[in-house]
């Protein structure tokens, strides 16, 4: 099945440090989402995005829905060692508003 | 407040046994289910959602069903397991008609078969 691009596919920063990752497609989405899972648990969302170049923060995490409808990226802002875990971007399409399409996730490590 | 709840949290099967994975959901009405299957470092797959009682829709053809013989209770299960069928098995629920609403994810089950 379809799934979004997300990149990076894995980082190792030093606590302190900013972090961007992004997801693409080659379809259009009408909703991005941003989730993150810590190890043996269920993802948490994090962010919602429901219009194009809507810029959203929920604490230190800032996500962007981009113009073209077709990308999303997460920063994360001064990370810290609870930040540790995989990060999802996911998509919904117009017209397909019970699934959800995943990336394959960005795996954060933060050294204190 | 609305809850999920995944049963078991932890299992260990041999290959060609049966399996009955349970999710429920608590505080909500009439939710759209799903499971969700996650190998190893890897992204989430869809494999069943439901948008009411007996009405399930597949995403991938394999060994597994689903069943929902109640509004806020969501089955998975295989006749046989196979080797490949080992994963982390997620449960989530979703508010119907509710606008800009998203889906919240349960603990998970990580499956192993032997």
């Amino acid at each position: 099945g379809q799934q979004l691009n997300q990149s990076p596919q894995s980082m190792f920063i030093q606590e302190g440090e900013d972090v961007s990752m992004n997801c693409t497609s080659s379809s259009i989405f009408n909703t991005w989402l941003w989730y993150k899972q810590d190890p043996g648990e269920g993802p948490v969302l994090l962010i919602a995005l429901y219009k194009a170049g809507e810029l959203t923060s929920n604490g230190r995490l800032t996500a962007q829905f981009g113009i073209t409808r077709k990308d999303s990226f997460l920063n994360i802002s001064a990370s810290i060692p609870s930040d540790v875990g995989i990060y999802f971007c996911a998509g919904r399409r117009q017209g397909g508003s019970e699934k959800l399409v995943f990336g394959k996730g960005t795996k954060l490590t933060v050294n204190p | 407040s609305q809850t999920i709840h995944q049963w078991p949290a932890t299992l260990v099967q041999p290959v060609g046994s049966p399996l009955s994975l349970e999710c429920t959901v608590e505080g909500t009405s009439n939710p759209n289910l799903y499971w969700y299957r996650q190998a190893a470092g890897r992204g989430l797959q869809l494999l069943f959602y439901s948008i009411g009682i007996d009405q399930i829709s597949s995403e991938v053809p394999q060994n597994l069903s689903a069943s929902r013989p109640q509004d806020r209770q969501f089955i998975l299960s295989s006749k046989k397991l196979l080797l490949s069928d080992s994963g982390f098995y997620l449960c989530a629920w979703r508010a119907s008609g509710v606008p800009r609403n998203e889906q919240f994810f349960g603990p998970g089950t990580r499956l192993t078969v032997l």
